[in-house]
């Protein structure tokens, strides 16, 4: 059973545009969720995170918004840069054992 | 900090024989993982353990997958016998405390078997 369902599966944005990955989740018990950045060759590594007392968190161009009536989360990335290309995890968790969304492949062109 | 150190990078191996993935955690970090990574499945999470003792490994896949944590810094995933669907990229990560800590993974071993 997938827990974490991620999407899009796929994404190309200009750069300056800005990039947006949604999440939705389905067990109530989770909170705790993370965003991983992946690049190629590479293992994940965690980019921002969020817990469920607040609705929205940003780190420089990456913004979390979370909604947790809907059960959803989503990234966004503004002025996305081509160095932004890369594979994009959303996570939740409740206690030790993280679980991930299907990935989101980001290309930003030049 | 040398991070999450994990051997060999790439393993290419025939159906039937052992294969044994090795992880170095971050000193201090008290909690490791085992995940898989595919295009079909993504990022699984196969076993993880706190202070050393395995605490779930639910996600291993079948017998034929076994995991030891035998000190802090040390831990060993194996496969005998492999498979080719067993093909995979498999990461080691850690982290310093129990849950919801950012997990810090290395960077992974590319697992053929053909």
């Amino acid at each position: 059973q997938q827990q974490v369902k991620q999407s899009p599966q796929s994404l190309i944005v200009q750069k300056g545009g800005i990039s947006i990955i949604n999440c939705a989740y389905e067990n109530t018990a989770f909170d705790y969720f993370p965003w991983y950045q992946q690049f190629p060759g590479k293992g994940p590594a965690l980019l921002i995170a969020i817990r469920p007392d607040v609705s929205e968190k940003k780190e420089g161009r990456f913004t979390i918004s979370f909604n947790k009536s809907a059960k959803q989360f989503s990234l966004h990335i503004m002025d996305s840069q081509p160095g932004d290309s890369a594979t994009y995890f959303c996570a939740a968790s409740s206690g030790s054992r993280l679980t991930f969304g299907e990935g989101t492949q980001l290309t930003v062109n030049p | 900090d040398a991070g999450v150190i994990q051997s060999p990078r790439h393993e290419v191996t025939e159906m039937g024989q052992e294969v044994t993935l090795r992880c170095k955690p971050i000193s201090g970090h008290n909690s490791l993982f085992w995940y898989r990574q595919t295009m079909m499945r993504g990022l699984e999470l196969l076993i993880y353990f706190n202070n050393n003792v395995p605490i779930d490994d639910s996600g291993m896949p079948e017998d034929r997958f076994s995991a030891k944590m035998p000190n802090a810094s040390f831990s060993t995933l194996k496969i005998q016998p492999s498979e080719p669907r067993d093909s995979a990229v498999y990461f080691c990560a850690s982290a310093p405390t129990g849950g919801n800590s950012p997990l810090h993974f290395g960077n992974g071993t590319r697992l053929t078997v053909t």
